[in-house]
């Protein structure tokens, strides 16, 4: 089935450094990504969705500086999080779909990075 | 407005048993996808099962079922013959657009424990 593999899985740092997640479809080519937040128990809320080649779309209330996001091609997304604080800290999660799309097909999600911003 | 409802923070039900996680759903949209994701703990998204707006049928994968009931808007989950490895978060998502274009609002979860 089609695995998405997501970079780095867990990471630690201190305030105020960038932090780059990787999001890389490895048998597929993704022409759309999302990136999710989760924090603990909660529900994955959507940040921003991307399609290779142009902009990220971000959701209300997503601070684009704060939330990089490049989709430069097919297999690979990428989330940065720039200037990371304490409050940035949540777990991460992509999710990317295929060019050719059936309406039973579900998105693909990575594993998750988990964020903890000292 | 688009939504997804999940009403049950937790659930337990006892190893072997069947357990009906709820979901119910709001949308103007006359084509959306209903799905259901597991989430362990480690944190990864399980696809389990998948109905389609127009499909008559109530889907089916081994031991889930969805009970799609269109006029009420809800699309409840039945597990069958739990089992220790069911613990889990359970997810309840609706696709909103069309299904090259379109994505996924979740609902706000379930936390399922199986008791042995």
């Amino acid at each position: 089935g089609a695995v998405v593999s997501q970079h780095p899985s867990w990471v630690i740092c201190k305030s105020g450094t960038s932090v780059k997640i990787e999001c890389r479809s490895l048998d597929f080519q993704a022409t759309t990504m999302f990136w999710y937040r989760q924090f603990p128990k909660q529900s994955l809320m959507l940040m921003a969705t991307s399609n290779e080649g142009s902009k990220a779309t971000y959701e209300q209330g997503v601070e684009k500086d704060k939330f990089l996001i490049n989709h430069a091609s097919l297999t690979l997304s990428t989330l940065t999080v720039t200037s990371a604080h304490p409050e940035d800290s949540s777990f991460y999660i992509c999710s990317a779909r295929g060019g050719q799309t059936f309406s039973n097909q579900p998105q693909h999600f990575g594993d998750g990075t988990r964020l903890s911003i000292l | 407005a688009q939504k997804i409802t999940q009403t049950q923070p937790g659930m337990f039900v006892q190893e072997k048993e069947a357990v009906t996680l709820d979901c119910t759903y709001d949308t103007s949209d006359q084509s959306y996808g209903l799905f259901w994701y597991k989430q362990p703990s480690s944190g990864e998204m399980i696809f389990l099962i998948y109905q389609g707006s127009y499909d008559e049928q109530n889907a089916t994968e081994g031991r889930y079922s969805l009970n799609f009931q269109k006029a009420r808007k809800s699309a409840n989950l039945v597990i069958s013959a739990s089992q220790l490895g069911d613990s889990a978060m359970y997810f309840c998502a609706m696709r909103i657009g069309s299904s090259n274009t379109g994505k996924l609002i979740f609902g706000q979860g379930t936390t399922l424990q199986v008791k042995p």
